[in-house]
C-alpha cells in the first residue's frame, strides 16, 4: 500500500501571508496526485490533480496553486492567504491502473488563517 | 443537483443496532463505487468497494443499484468504534482525475 506524508500537521497564518504545503508519496510510482480541502463540517473539495510531473489541473478558481516537481512530490502554494483558505488540506494518491484501486490520503494539514 | 448525495445525519444508534446509509449519484456512466470512513479530524480511509453484485465484509454490507443510481451501506451489530463519518464515493467512467465524494453521513454509536 501507499504511504502519504504531509507537513506541517497544523499551521496558523495571518491573512496575506504566503503558504507552502508539501506532500510526498511512498510505495508507488507515477501515481495520480490530488489536493483536497475540507472546510469544517463540509465535504471534500478537489482543488488540484496531477497525472504526471509538471502536469497540474485546477478544479476551482482560487488564489492557490499547485506544482509537481518530482513524480512523488506535490506542493500546494499561495502568495497571499485569505480568511476563506482556512480548512483541512488533504493530499491523496491513487495508482492509475484498475478501476477499484484505492485512493490513499495523507494525514492532512489543518490551516487556520487569522 | 449534487453529483453524490447523502443524508448528513447525524445517526445516533445504540450499540448492537443495525443502521443503513443511502447515497445517490447523478452520473449514470459512473464506473466504480466506494465507501470511505473518516474519523473526527482524521483523513478518510477506504472502508470497502461496492460491486454490482453487492458485497459483504464482516458486519458491513454494501449494495449497488445501477438502475436507480443508488448505493447503500448496512452496518450490523454496531460497535462504539463504528462512530465516524461515512463517505459515499463515486468514480466517473473514463475519468483519470478524481473520485467524487459525498458530504458524508455522521454516525454515533451510543453505549
Amino acid at each position: 500500500s501507499q504511504t502519504i506524508h504531509q507537513w506541517p500537521a497544523t499551521l496558523v497564518q495571518p491573512v496575506g501571508s504566503p503558504l507552502s504545503l508539501e506532500c510526498t508519496v511512498e510505495g508507488t510510482s507515477n501515481p495520480n496526485l490530488y489536493w483536497y480541502r475540507q472546510a469544517a463540517g463540509r465535504g471534500l473539495q478537489l482543488l488540484f490533480y496531477s497525472v504526471g510531473i509538471g502536469q497540474i489541473s485546477s478544479e476551482v478558481p482560487q488564489n492557490l496553486s499547485a506544482s509537481r516537481p518530482q513524480d512523488r512530490q506535490f506542493i500546494l502554494s499561495s502568495k497571499k492567504l485569505l480568511l476563506s483558505d482556512s480548512g483541512f488540506y488533504l493530499c491523496a494518491s491513487r495508482s492509475r491502473l484498475g478501476s477499484y484501486n484505492e485512493q490513499f490520503f495523507g494525514p492532512g494539514t489543518r490551516l487556520t488563517v487569522l | 443537483r449534487k453529483e453524490v448525495e447523502q443524508d448528513p445525519g447525524p445517526f445516533n444508534v445504540p450499540e448492537g443496532a443495525t443502521v443503513a446509509f443511502n447515497c445517490t449519484y447523478s452520473n449514470s456512466a459512473s464506473q466504480s463505487f466506494f465507501w470511505y470512513r473518516q474519523d473526527c479530524r482524521k483523513e478518510p480511509k477506504l472502508l470497502m468497494s461496492v460491486y454490482s453484485s453487492g458485497n459483504e465484509d464482516g458486519r458491513f454490507t454494501a449494495q449497488l443499484n445501477r438502475a436507480s443510481q443508488y448505493i447503500s451501506l448496512l452496518i450490523r451489530d454496531s460497535k462504539l468504534s463504528d462512530s465516524a463519518t461515512y463517505l459515499c464515493v463515486v468514480r466517473p467512467s473514463g475519468s483519470a482525475r478524481q473520485l467524487t465524494f459525498g458530504s458524508g453521513t455522521q454516525l454515533t454509536v451510543l453505549p
